[in-house]
This record gives structure tokens, C-alpha cells and sequence, in this order.
């Protein structure tokens, strides 16, 4: 069955720590990785996507750092913020990269703290 | 306002009874998304449509029905109503990357 792990469900990081969320995949055919941010009240809201022929992208405080072999993918979030305290889904999409059809990891809350 | 607008935001019904969930998209995206959001299992999809008139089933479709009669509409009914379909509900719709609209809160009493 096509899935998703993501861990950890929660996580507690200081202000201007390290906040990090993984994921791994199982399905070779995927091709397209999001992440996406959801707020309380809100829809999910598409933060940052790779595709498996990087290892990394960065934009400003987000980096995915993609491991093809591994078949694993991570956010890395620095000099977390209060104001980054939310849910991350990761997702994949397989047939049609940013078009195709996501599946869904079961989320990450974050909490930073002041 | 240009986006996906979900109606109504809140809803409480009871047991047995028949709800429909809206979801309008002021786009012409083809593709259209119905999902479940609940603690412990994430985001999962119950319908999605790839155009008007064509629809198919999902991860969770049991007790649901759609349709899609115009682009931009693509309305949820739970039939008959169970406590089990208590959650939140998320409709997007897909050009490149999805886009979701802010949810309805569904209780069933």
C-alpha cells in the first residue's frame, strides 16, 4: 500500500532552535514531495515541494532535504519562531508530479516556545 | 473573492440524517478533492473528480456521495449521517499544487 510515515506527531522546540519533521516513503514512483502548513481554523497551505532529481531546496527558513536512496525526506526549519507553531503534513504525489495525486503523512504539531 | 470557499463553516446534525457540505472553486481547475482530517490519521481522501461529471472514489469513500455537475461546484452528502463522520472536512481543488479551502466542521450528535 502506498504510504507515508511521517514523525515525530509532536514536537516541542525552543525560539531560534532547530525544529525538524521527517518522513519516509515507500513507492519508487513517486515524484513530486510538498510539505504543508496548516494553522488552527485553516486549510492546509502548500509551504515548500521538491522533486527527487535534487537533494535540497531552500526557501529563506525552509529546507527539504531529500535522500532518494533512502527513500526519506525531511523539513528543517530554522531559528524557529512562535509565530511557526502549527501542523506539517508531508505529502508525495505519484503519475504526475505536481499534478498527480497526493497521499498524505499523518502530520507533525510544532510548538515553539518564547 | 478568487479561491475555494467551503459551506457552511460549522455544522451539527444528528444521527441518521442527510448533510450536504459545499465547496466552490472560482477557478476552472479540473481536478477536485474531498478530504477527511482527524487526530491520529491526518488527511485522508474520501472523493476526488478529475472534471465535471467525472468522479471517483478514495481512501475512506463509505457513507459519502458527490457529484459534479459544474466545474466549479463539487458538494459532499453524507447520506445518513453517523457519529463515525464527526471530523473536519477539507475540499481542494489542483492546477499546479492544491489548494485548499479553510474546512467544515461537521458534528454528529
Amino acid at each position: 500500500q502506498q504510504q507515508v510515515k511521517q514523525s515525530p506527531q509532536s514536537l516541542i522546540v525552543q525560539k531560534g532552535g532547530i525544529s525538524i519533521i521527517n518522513c519516509a516513503y515507500e513507492n519508487t514512483a513517486f515524484d513530486y514531495f510538498p510539505w504543508y502548513q496548516q494553522f488552527p481554523g485553516k486549510g492546509p497551505a502548500l509551504l515548500i515541494a521538491i522533486r527527487p532529481d535534487v537533494s535540497e531546496k531552500k526557501e529563506g527558513r525552509f529546507t527539504i532535504s531529500f535522500n532518494k536512496s533512502a527513500k526519506q525526506f525531511s523539513l528543517h526549519i530554522m531559528d524557529s519562531q512562535p509565530g511557526d507553531s502549527a501542523t506539517y503534513f508531508c505529502a508525495a504525489s505519484y503519475y504526475g508530479g505536481s499534478q498527480g495525486n497526493l497521499i498524505f503523512g499523518k502530520g507533525t504539531k510544532l510548538s515553539v516556545k518564547p | 473573492d478568487a479561491g475555494i470557499t467551503q459551506s457552511p463553516r460549522y455544522k451539527i446534525t444528528e444521527t441518521g440524517r442527510q448533510v450536504t457540505l459545499m465547496c466552490h472553486q472560482t477557478w476552472s481547475h479540473s481536478y477536485m478533492f474531498w478530504y477527511r482530517q482527524d487526530l491520529g490519521h491526518g488527511l485522508r481522501l474520501i472523493y476526488y473528480s478529475a472534471a465535471a461529471d467525472i468522479t471517483d472514489k478514495g481512501e475512506v469513500p463509505d457513507g459519502y456521495v458527490v457529484s459534479r455537475s459544474k466545474t466549479e461546484n463539487f458538494p459532499l452528502t453524507l447520506e445518513s449521517a453517523t457519529r463515525s463522520q464527526t471530523s473536519v472536512y477539507f475540499c481542494a481543488s489542483r492546477d499546479d499544487g492544491y489548494t485548499f479551502g479553510s474546512g467544515t466542521r461537521l458534528t454528529v450528535v
